[in-house]
C-alpha cells in the first residue's frame, strides 16, 4: 500500500521560507514524478510543481521564482521549499504521486497539512 | 498556460439521478485529461485519466470522454457518496487543474 505523509510547521510568518517533508511509504521516490499541491481554505487545487527522481523539475510558472522541490532518495522522501511567503499562501499542502506513464494521473495522495501564513 | 473551465460550478441532484460535468480547455490536450473527486477535509482521489479510464477500484457508473478542448465526466445513478467536489486537470503543458464542480443534494 502507497502511503504519503506531509510534515513540517503549521505556522510560518510573513516573508519566511514554508518548508514541508513528504515521507512516502510502499513505493520508492526512484521511480514516477512526485509533486506538490495546494488548496486555499474553501478554494481549488493549485499545482506548485513535481520532481523526477532523477532531479528534473518542473514548476508552476506562477510560483517559479518562489519554489525549490528536492528528493532524498535515501529517505525515501522529497520536499518543498517556498520562499517570501506572504497571507496568500495560507493553504492545505498535499504531496502526490504522478504516475510516470500517459497522462501522468495523480493516484496517490497525502492527507494535506495545513500551513497559515501568519505573524 | 492552458486554461481549464468546469461547468456547472455547482449541481443539485438526487440520489439515482444522471448528472454530467463539463470540462473545458482553452486549447487541445488530446486526451491529457485527469478527473478526481474531493470529499470534505479529504485529499482529491482520482477517478478517470486519460479522458475515459476508468481508474482500478472506481465503481462502473463513473465514464469520462472527450478529446481536444471537451471533455465530460458522466455518474450514471448518483449514490449518497457520489455528493462531493469533482476536478477536472490537464496534464498536456504542465499542470492545471479546473475550479470545481460541487455536487450537492437536492
Amino acid at each position: 500500500q502507497v502511503r504519503l505523509l506531509e510534515s513540517g510547521p503549521g505556522l510560518v510568518k510573513p516573508s519566511e521560507t514554508l518548508s514541508l517533508t513528504c515521507s512516502v511509504s510502499g513505493a520508492s521516490v526512484s521511480s514516477y514524478y512526485w509533486s506538490w499541491i495546494r488548496q486555499p481554505p474553501g478554494k481549488g487545487l493549485e499545482w506548485i510543481g513535481y520532481i523526477y527522481y532523477s532531479g528534473s523539475t518542473n514548476y508552476n510558472p506562477s510560483l517559479k521564482s518562489r519554489v525549490t522541490i528536492s528528493v532524498d532518495t535515501s529517505k525515501n522522501q522529497f520536499s518543498l521549499k517556498l520562499s517570501s511567503v506572504t497571507a496568500a499562501d495560507t493553504a492545505m499542502y498535499y504531496c502526490a504521486r504522478a504516475s510516470s506513464y500517459g497522462t501522468k494521473p495523480f493516484d496517490y495522495w497525502g492527507q494535506g497539512t495545513l500551513v497559515t501564513v501568519s505573524s | 498556460d492552458i486554461q481549464m473551465t468546469q461547468s456547472p460550478s455547482s449541481l443539485s441532484a438526487s440520489v439515482g439521478d444522471r448528472v454530467t460535468i463539463t470540462c473545458r480547455a482553452s486549447q487541445s490536450i488530446n486526451s491529457y485529461l485527469n478527473w478526481y473527486q474531493q470529499n470534505p477535509g479529504a485529499a482529491p482521489k482520482l477517478l478517470i485519466y486519460a479522458a475515459s479510464t476508468l481508474q482500478s477500484g472506481v465503481p462502473s457508473r463513473f465514464s469520462g470522454s472527450g478529446s481536444g478542448t471537451d471533455f465530460t465526466l458522466t455518474i450514471s445513478s448518483l449514490q449518497p457518496e457520489d455528493f462531493a467536489t469533482y476536478y477536472c486537470q490537464q496534464s498536456y503543458s504542465t499542470v492545471t487543474f479546473g475550479q470545481g464542480t460541487r455536487l450537492e443534494i437536492k
